[in-house]
């Protein structure tokens, strides 16, 4: 049962564009969610993140939209940059109620082409 | 101001065989969290630690996994009689808890093959 779904394994865009990466969720209990990085051989590194009473967080050219009755978010990089290929997890808690626990997607490997 | 330490970084075992791995995480961080790892998925949710109480587990965490935190600093996770379907990579996290942040601090991994 995966309750959060990044259905697009990868993802290519041209230096300089917008990448746009996107997870679904579907436990209703979750009220955090996060983005994290991962490069090859090292642990993931947190990158942004958002609460359920928000619908936007932005962090210098990275911006993430929740759409909570849709139960949607979404990753936005602008504009993209050759370090930021990397594998991209998104990730949600249940925060609120005192459990940080995470629950991770199956990432989306992001390329960015020079 | 170190992070999230796990050692070794990478072991190589025989099926059968018992591994332990460790990790240190950032001090005063209560709680630690082991996740694993497997080719092309997210990490999993194993076991995690309030000081030195586990608190939850994981039903992917069989009777051949154990997990421990004795004095609430570092922590060993022990798998017997390896098999190879057990190779992955075992992640570490540590957060303040307590509410602070819905952070969790990773390790850079311990990777396990078992031949």
């Amino acid at each position: 049962d995966q309750q959060v779904k990044q259905n697009s394994p990868s993802l290519s865009v041209q230096e300089g564009r917008i990448s746009i990466l996107n997870c679904d969720y579907t436990n209703s209990m979750f009220d955090y969610f996060l983005w994290y990085k991962k490069y090859p051989a090292e642990g993931p590194t947190f990158l942004i993140s958002i609460s359920s009473i928000k619908d936007k967080n932005e962090d210098g050219r990275f911006t993430v939209f929740l759409n909570k009755s849709a139960k949607h978010l979404s990753l936005h990089i602008v504009p993209s940059q050759p370090g930021d290929s990397a594998v991209y997890f998104c990730a949600a808690s249940e925060f609120s109620r005192g459990n940080e626990k995470l629950t991770f997607g199956t990432g989306t490997r992001l390329t960015i082409i020079p | 101001d170190t992070g999230v330490s796990q050692n070794p970084r990478h072991k190589i075992t025989k099926r059968g065989q018992n591994v332990t791995f460790r990790c240190d995480p950032i001090s005063e961080h209560n709680r630690l969290y082991w996740y694993r790892q497997t080719l092309g998925q997210g990490p999993e949710f194993l076991t995690y630690f309030q000081n030195e109480a586990q608190l939850e587990k994981s039903r992917l965490l069989s009777d051949r996994f154990s997990a421990e935190r004795p004095k609430g600093s570092f922590s060993t996770l022990e798998i017997q009689r390896t098999e190879q379907g057990d190779s992955a990579m075992y992640l570490c996290a540590s957060s303040p808890g307590q509410g602070i942040t819905g952070e969790l601090f990773f390790g850079e991994g311990s990777r396990l093959t078992v031949l």
